[in-house]
């Protein structure tokens, strides 16, 4: 069935290093890659996103690359602050649905 | 007014009480979602309604039911919940312009069933 593997579970980074977040997804159909990211007691926050006509996407410090055949995509963040941590989730939707299908979650830890 | 709005913010119940949560929308949205979060878990979809009307209950229980009055409005009414139904209900909308499409959350309603 539908699937989103996200990695690592936990990352923890020091101030001013890079993290990356990694995703995997199973329904080929799947043409929109958001990525969200959610502090304690808020909303996901939707952060950066990318179609699948497109292999890169960069804002500022973050950027999100996406590979159609290995079916892979990847959150980067560059210059990481306190502030970057939270839980970032990806997510995968398929084409012709409306579903979006979200990976499990990463907890992004910046030390100051 | 680019806000999904969802009251109330928090909500104490009892197992046997009766409430609504609500979500507004006045961003032209056609499609409206329930997602059901645990804390340390991702969003976990519930319902969706498209043009009004629903389109995926992905096997909720029917002590959950929901509604959508108008494009703009979208209710979850809760009955007899169980202890382990506490958790952050949000709702979120997305255009339904066709193709991959943003989806908007709104801060959703953490609630508590004693």
């Amino acid at each position: 069935g539908e699937n989103v593997e996200q990695h690592p579970s936990t990352l923890s980074v020091q101030e001013g290093d890079s993290a990356v977040i990694k995703c995997t997804y199973s329904d080929s159909a799947s043409n929109y890659f958001p990525w969200y990211k959610q502090e304690l007691g808020k909303r996901p926050q939707l952060i950066i996103d990318i179609r699948s006509n497109v292999g890169e996407k960069k804002d500022q410090r973050i950027a999100v690359t996406l590979n159609k055949t290995a079916k892979h995509f990847s959150l980067h963040i560059t210059e990481t602050q306190p502030e970057d941590s939270a839980v970032y989730f990806c997510a995968a939707h398929p084409s012709g649905t409306y579903k979006y299908i979200f990976g499990t979650g990463t907890r992004l830890k910046v030390l100051a | 007014d680019t806000e999904v709005t969802q009251t109330p913010k928090h909500l104490v119940m009892g197992m046997t009480n009766k409430k609504s949560l609500k979500c507004e929308q006045h961003m032209g949205h056609r499609a409206m979602y329930w997602y059901k979060q645990k804390a340390k878990k991702p969003p976990e979809l519930m319902f969706v309604y498209s043009y009004e009307k629903l389109s995926i209950n992905e096997s909720v229980p029917s002590r959950f039911s929901p509604e959508c009055p108008n494009s703009s409005l979208l209710n979850l009414h809760l009955h007899a919940l169980q202890p382990e139904d506490s958790a952050l209900y949000l709702c979120a909308s997305s255009p339904l312009s066709g193709g991959g499409e943003t989806q908007y959350f709104g801060p959703g309603t953490r609630l508590l069933v004693l």
